[in-house]
């Protein structure tokens, strides 16, 4: 089975651009969470789905941030415009409904903006 | 508010030795779900053990082994016989047993664990 997929793996872009993060989770999973991990912050929640629909996105830093699902299988992290300080490695994890089921990960989109 | 402490930013070992990593947590609930996850070079993360709140047996998987410790809110990972391929970044992480949070994780700062030859 195709584990979480995250596109692009690397996106470098200039300050002001917009950028877009595509994830595609599990087949089956009803949870979908973003995630942002830098030196400084460690790794951060930034929003999560159930079933389609965002639950909390009192992680995302700013009205910049921006995150759809439009379907189950396909989810968008859209930063516009971008600036320096979103360099960072992002992170799509997919799981099961239940609390004590584990967070599946992509390999993460290595971003950076000049 | 639930919190993950892993007071070991860095640790180095020497390959062969044993080396435990550290995770103290904070919840107020009495279900939860503990879990390690390594992080290596590579970037990807990968989920080693979940335990929940009534299973305080230990556990044991090849080299590695976790104790856990509700009396102290404690849930350590140890690796036995360290080897190169253990250097990564690991992470403890918490999920408090919530309809609808799913498997809602906070995550503990990482511990940078280096094996030298």
């Amino acid at each position: 089975d195709a584990g979480v997929i995250q596109s692009p793996r690397h996106e470098v872009t200039e300050m002001g651009q917009e950028v877009t993060l595509r994830c595609k989770p599990i087949s089956g999973h009803d949870y979908l969470f973003w995630y942002r991990q830098t030196m400084m912050r460690g790794l951060e929640l930034l929003i999560y789905f159930n079933n389609n629909v965002p639950i909390d996105d009192s992680g995302m830093p700013e009205d910049r941030f921006s995150a759809k699902m439009p379907n189950a299988s396909f989810s968008t992290l859209k930063i516009q415009p971008s600036e320096p300080r979103d360099s960072a490695v992002y992170f799509c994890a997919s799981s099961l409904r239940q609390s004590y089921n584990e967070q599946f990960f992509g390999p993460g989109t290595r971003l950076t903006v000049l | 508010a639930q919190k993950v402490t892993q007071a070991q930013t860095e640790i180095s070992v020497v390959e062969k030795e044993d080396v435990t990593l550290d995770c103290v947590y904070e919840t107020r609930d009495t279900t939860y779900y503990l879990f390690w996850y390594k992080q290596p070079p590579s970037g990807e993360l990968v989920f080693l053990i979940r335990r929940n709140s009534f299973d305080e047996q230990n556990e044991i998987s090849g080299r590695y082994s976790w104790n856990f410790q509700k009396s102290t809110s404690s849930f350590n990972f140890t690796i036995t016989a360290s080897q190169v391929v253990d250097s990564a970044v690991y992470f403890c992480a918490l999920s408090e047993a919530r309809e609808t949070s799913g498997s809602r994780l906070t995550f503990g700062e990482g511990t940078q664990l280096t094996v030298n030859p």
